[in-house]
Protein backbone atom coordinates (compact mmCIF):
# COMPACT_ATOMS: atom_id res chain seq x y z
CA UNK A 1 0.00 0.00 0.00
CA UNK A 2 0.77 3.33 -0.25
CA UNK A 3 3.48 4.76 2.25
CA UNK A 4 5.44 8.14 3.54
CA UNK A 5 8.93 7.35 5.32
CA UNK A 6 10.25 10.07 6.67
CA UNK A 7 13.51 10.85 8.79
CA UNK A 8 13.37 10.17 12.70
CA UNK A 9 13.97 12.89 14.95
CA UNK A 10 14.10 14.76 16.93
CA UNK A 11 16.89 16.99 15.15
CA UNK A 12 18.58 19.79 17.22
CA UNK A 13 20.27 22.50 15.19
CA UNK A 14 21.25 25.91 16.13
CA UNK A 15 19.82 29.13 15.09
CA UNK A 16 20.77 29.91 11.24
CA UNK A 17 21.92 26.25 10.34
CA UNK A 18 20.73 24.52 7.42
CA UNK A 19 17.67 22.19 7.54
CA UNK A 20 17.24 18.67 5.56
CA UNK A 21 14.64 16.65 6.82
CA UNK A 22 14.11 13.80 4.33
CA UNK A 23 11.04 12.43 2.57
CA UNK A 24 10.54 9.26 0.63
CA UNK A 25 6.93 7.56 -0.41
CA UNK A 26 5.58 4.65 -2.11
CA UNK A 27 2.37 5.14 -3.87
CA UNK A 28 0.58 3.95 -6.86
CA UNK A 29 -0.40 6.26 -9.71
CA UNK A 30 1.02 9.95 -8.98
CA UNK A 31 0.73 11.52 -5.88
CA UNK A 32 0.45 15.17 -4.30
CA UNK A 33 2.90 15.58 -1.92
CA UNK A 34 2.82 17.75 0.95
CA UNK A 35 4.87 19.30 4.47
CA UNK A 36 2.47 19.71 7.26
CA UNK A 37 3.82 21.65 10.46
CA UNK A 38 2.78 21.25 13.95
CA UNK A 39 3.66 24.14 16.17
CA UNK A 40 3.63 23.42 19.57
CA UNK A 41 -0.06 23.26 21.03
CA UNK A 42 -1.24 24.09 17.65
CA UNK A 43 -3.26 21.83 14.98
CA UNK A 44 -1.59 21.13 11.78
CA UNK A 45 -1.30 23.74 8.97
CA UNK A 46 -0.39 23.15 5.50
CA UNK A 47 3.61 24.42 4.87
CA UNK A 48 3.98 23.54 1.52
CA UNK A 49 2.84 20.92 -1.50
CA UNK A 50 3.77 19.84 -4.69
CA UNK A 51 0.75 18.05 -6.93
CA UNK A 52 3.53 16.64 -9.92
CA UNK A 53 7.10 15.92 -10.73
CA UNK A 54 9.49 18.10 -10.34
CA UNK A 55 7.41 20.82 -9.29
CA UNK A 56 8.95 22.64 -6.09
CA UNK A 57 6.77 24.06 -3.27
CA UNK A 58 8.05 27.05 -1.38
CA UNK A 59 6.77 28.86 2.07
CA UNK A 60 8.53 31.07 4.84
CA UNK A 61 11.41 29.89 3.61
CA UNK A 62 10.83 26.23 3.42
CA UNK A 63 11.52 24.77 -0.62
CA UNK A 64 10.81 20.87 -1.54
CA UNK A 65 11.22 19.23 -4.73
CA UNK A 66 9.14 16.75 -6.35
CA UNK A 67 11.42 14.25 -7.17
CA UNK A 68 9.52 10.97 -9.09
CA UNK A 69 12.92 9.07 -10.13
CA UNK A 70 13.62 8.79 -6.56
CA UNK A 71 10.22 9.22 -4.77
CA UNK A 72 11.72 11.67 -2.44
CA UNK A 73 10.40 15.01 -1.62
CA UNK A 74 13.15 16.21 1.48
CA UNK A 75 12.54 19.74 3.08
CA UNK A 76 15.09 22.35 3.36
CA UNK A 77 15.93 25.72 4.64
CA UNK A 78 18.85 27.90 4.48
CA UNK A 79 18.78 28.98 8.06
CA UNK A 80 16.51 28.25 10.32
CA UNK A 81 14.91 30.12 13.08
CA UNK A 82 14.26 29.18 17.06
CA UNK A 83 10.07 30.01 15.85
CA UNK A 84 10.75 26.94 13.23
CA UNK A 85 10.98 24.37 16.17
CA UNK A 86 8.14 22.46 15.48
CA UNK A 87 7.00 18.98 14.55
CA UNK A 88 6.70 18.18 10.54
CA UNK A 89 4.84 15.95 8.57
CA UNK A 90 5.58 14.54 5.50
CA UNK A 91 2.37 13.15 3.28
CA UNK A 92 0.80 11.65 0.00
CA UNK A 93 -2.52 12.19 -1.57
CA UNK A 94 -3.51 10.05 -4.02
CA UNK A 95 -6.83 10.30 -4.68
CA UNK A 96 -10.20 11.23 -3.05
CA UNK A 97 -8.66 13.31 -0.47
CA UNK A 98 -7.42 10.44 1.08
CA UNK A 99 -3.73 11.84 2.94
CA UNK A 100 -1.11 9.46 4.22
CA UNK A 101 1.38 11.14 7.15
CA UNK A 102 4.53 10.18 7.89
CA UNK A 103 5.80 9.66 11.05
CA UNK A 104 6.69 12.90 11.76
CA UNK A 105 10.37 14.77 12.76
CA UNK A 106 10.35 17.09 15.58
CA UNK A 107 12.78 20.17 15.08
CA UNK A 108 14.38 22.26 17.91
CA UNK A 109 16.11 25.24 17.03
CA UNK A 110 18.73 26.66 19.63
CA UNK A 111 19.36 30.18 20.06
CA UNK B 1 -8.52 28.28 3.00
CA UNK B 2 -11.14 27.01 6.47
CA UNK B 3 -11.10 27.91 9.72
CA UNK B 4 -11.94 25.33 12.05
CA UNK B 5 -13.04 25.05 15.52
CA UNK B 6 -13.21 22.24 18.00
CA UNK B 7 -14.75 21.65 21.12
CA UNK B 8 -13.61 20.83 23.82
CA UNK B 9 -10.37 21.86 23.34
CA UNK B 10 -9.47 19.50 26.26
CA UNK B 11 -11.20 16.94 28.55
CA UNK B 12 -10.52 14.55 31.77
CA UNK B 13 -12.93 11.59 31.14
CA UNK B 14 -13.58 8.11 33.34
CA UNK B 15 -13.27 4.81 31.80
CA UNK B 16 -16.84 3.80 30.66
CA UNK B 17 -18.04 6.91 29.45
CA UNK B 18 -18.40 8.42 26.31
CA UNK B 19 -17.17 11.95 24.77
CA UNK B 20 -18.65 13.76 22.30
CA UNK B 21 -16.09 16.37 19.72
CA UNK B 22 -17.57 19.00 17.97
CA UNK B 23 -16.22 20.23 14.86
CA UNK B 24 -17.50 23.71 13.39
CA UNK B 25 -16.13 25.21 10.15
CA UNK B 26 -16.52 28.69 8.77
CA UNK B 27 -17.46 27.87 5.78
CA UNK B 28 -19.54 24.77 3.46
CA UNK B 29 -16.93 21.78 3.15
CA UNK B 30 -18.37 18.63 1.26
CA UNK B 31 -15.59 16.39 3.00
CA UNK B 32 -14.84 16.64 6.69
CA UNK B 33 -12.01 13.73 8.08
CA UNK B 34 -11.68 12.87 12.05
CA UNK B 35 -7.80 11.46 12.84
CA UNK B 36 -5.80 10.78 16.08
CA UNK B 37 -2.78 11.66 16.53
CA UNK B 38 -1.83 9.38 19.66
CA UNK B 39 1.28 11.41 22.12
CA UNK B 40 4.17 11.60 20.27
CA UNK B 41 2.39 9.69 17.17
CA UNK B 42 1.48 10.26 13.41
CA UNK B 43 -1.91 10.49 12.54
CA UNK B 44 -3.94 7.94 11.90
CA UNK B 45 -7.75 8.66 10.01
CA UNK B 46 -10.90 7.25 11.91
CA UNK B 47 -13.00 7.78 9.12
CA UNK B 48 -14.50 10.36 6.45
CA UNK B 49 -17.54 12.13 6.96
CA UNK B 50 -18.98 13.49 4.03
CA UNK B 51 -22.66 15.42 4.32
CA UNK B 52 -25.31 13.06 2.70
CA UNK B 53 -23.81 9.71 2.96
CA UNK B 54 -22.78 7.34 5.92
CA UNK B 55 -19.33 8.23 7.40
CA UNK B 56 -16.53 5.89 5.82
CA UNK B 57 -14.48 4.16 8.60
CA UNK B 58 -10.98 2.91 8.29
CA UNK B 59 -9.88 -0.17 9.24
CA UNK B 60 -9.37 -0.42 13.18
CA UNK B 61 -11.94 1.82 13.66
CA UNK B 62 -16.15 0.74 14.09
CA UNK B 63 -18.83 2.91 14.16
CA UNK B 64 -19.84 1.83 17.22
CA UNK B 65 -17.21 3.11 18.99
CA UNK B 66 -16.73 6.03 16.96
CA UNK B 67 -20.11 7.22 16.13
CA UNK B 68 -20.02 10.16 13.82
CA UNK B 69 -22.97 12.44 12.64
CA UNK B 70 -22.59 15.51 10.15
CA UNK B 71 -25.87 16.98 9.81
CA UNK B 72 -24.51 20.14 7.40
CA UNK B 73 -22.61 20.91 5.68
CA UNK B 74 -20.22 23.41 8.83
CA UNK B 75 -20.51 21.30 11.46
CA UNK B 76 -19.99 17.66 12.49
CA UNK B 77 -18.96 15.33 15.93
CA UNK B 78 -17.26 12.39 16.95
CA UNK B 79 -18.33 10.34 19.61
CA UNK B 80 -15.38 8.35 21.54
CA UNK B 81 -17.57 5.79 23.40
CA UNK B 82 -17.15 3.36 26.68
CA UNK B 83 -13.94 5.31 26.95
CA UNK B 84 -10.59 3.06 27.83
CA UNK B 85 -7.12 4.91 28.83
CA UNK B 86 -6.21 3.05 25.21
CA UNK B 87 -8.21 6.13 23.77
CA UNK B 88 -6.09 8.78 25.09
CA UNK B 89 -5.10 10.77 22.66
CA UNK B 90 -5.79 14.25 20.32
CA UNK B 91 -8.62 14.02 17.98
CA UNK B 92 -8.37 15.86 15.11
CA UNK B 93 -10.62 16.96 12.70
CA UNK B 94 -10.07 18.24 9.25
CA UNK B 95 -11.84 19.52 5.79
CA UNK B 96 -11.00 19.31 2.44
CA UNK B 97 -11.83 21.94 0.25
CA UNK B 98 -13.35 21.26 -3.49
CA UNK B 99 -11.38 23.04 -6.04
CA UNK B 100 -8.12 22.91 -3.48
CA UNK B 101 -5.01 20.75 -4.40
CA UNK B 102 -5.67 18.17 -1.65
CA UNK B 103 -4.50 20.39 1.12
CA UNK B 104 -6.60 19.47 4.00
CA UNK B 105 -7.00 22.23 7.21
CA UNK B 106 -7.32 20.85 10.37
CA UNK B 107 -8.63 21.85 13.31
CA UNK B 108 -6.63 22.82 17.12
CA UNK B 109 -7.49 19.20 18.08
CA UNK B 110 -9.22 17.94 21.30
CA UNK B 111 -6.65 16.31 24.45
CA UNK B 112 -8.54 13.09 25.80
CA UNK B 113 -7.57 11.99 28.65
CA UNK B 114 -9.06 8.33 30.30
CA UNK B 115 -8.26 7.38 33.73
Amino acid sequence: GDSVTQMEGPVTLSEEAFLTINCTYTATGYPSLFWYVQYPGEGLQLLLKATKADDKGSNKGFEATYRKETTSFHLEKGSVQVSDSAVYFCALMTGGFKTIFGAGTRLFVKA
Amino acid sequence: SAVISQKPSRDICQRGTSLTIQCQVDSQVTMMFWYRQQPGQSLTLIATANQGSEATYESGFVIDKFPISRPNLTFSTLTVSNMSPEDSSIYLCSVGLAGGRGEQFFGPGTRLTVL
